[in-house]
């Protein structure tokens, strides 16, 4: 079974630019999950889409935004980079969104903003 | 206050030998979930273990085992027969609620283990 897959592996941008990132969930989960971890501040929840709806953001600005697709796949979009933005980010998915469910995580982008 | 602590920002074990990783949580919530996960260098979390805060026994994964304590609210990972492979960051996260709500997970700050020959 396929896990968690992102795309792109590393993502180069100037501030000011947009940036998108892709996620694909495990087959059969309806959860998404997107994480950034950047230095020094740890894992920090961003965005939770469950069932093409976005359930429950964390402490972020509005310029971080995504969407669920109808085959559960997400995109994190992330308008007016700016150079704090520079981090992993982390896609999960989960088989439903109990707090009993693992939540297994893709691989991650690594986005740098110059 | 944080609600999840990992007061241990790395760890040293030989081969072989067990180690274990603190992790003490904070919640108000009868229904949560913990788990453990490793970061290596590459980046990517891999899932290692969970508990549930209304199971009875201790979880265990192979080598991985969580020591549960609920009074004490801490959820130590045990790793016994460590293997140079086991060097990694590893985090202890919750997850609240029964269903839904706050689906999020909350991880602390992470470990840093180093396994030497």
């Amino acid at each position: 079974e396929a896990g968690v897959t992102q795309s792109p592996t590393h993502l180069i941008k100037t501030r000011g630019q947009q940036a998108t990132l892709r996620c694909s969930p495990i087959s059969g989960h309806t959860s998404v999950y997107w994480y950034q971890q950047a230095l020094g501040l740890g894992l920090q929840f961003l965005l939770w889409y469950d069932e093409g709806e976005e359930r429950n953001r964390g402490n972020f600005p509005p310029r971080f935004s995504g969407r669920q697709f109808p085959n559960y796949s997400s995109e994190l979009n992330v308008n007016a980079l700016e150079l704090e933005d520079s981090a992993l980010y982390l896609c999960a998915s989960s088989l439903r969104a109990y707090s009993t469910d693992t939540q297994y995580f893709g691989p991650g982008t690594r986005l740098t903003v110059l | 206050a944080q609600k999840i602590t990992q007061t241990q920002p790395g760890m040293f074990v030989q081969e072989k030998e067990a180690v274990t990783l603190d992790c003490t949580y904070d919640t108000s919530d009868p229904s949560y979930g913990l788990f453990w996960y490793k970061q290596p260098s590459s980046g990517e979390m891999i899932f290692l273990i969970y508990q549930g805060s209304y199971d009875q026994q201790n979880a265990t994964e192979g080598r991985y085992s969580l020591n549960f304590q609920k009074a004490r609210k801490s959820a130590n990972l045990v790793i016994s027969a460590s293997q140079l492979g086991d060097s990694a960051m590893y985090f202890c996260a919750m997850r609240e609620g029964a269903t839904g709500t706050a689906s999020k997970l909350t991880f602390g700050t992470g470990t840093r283990l180093q396994v030497t020959l």
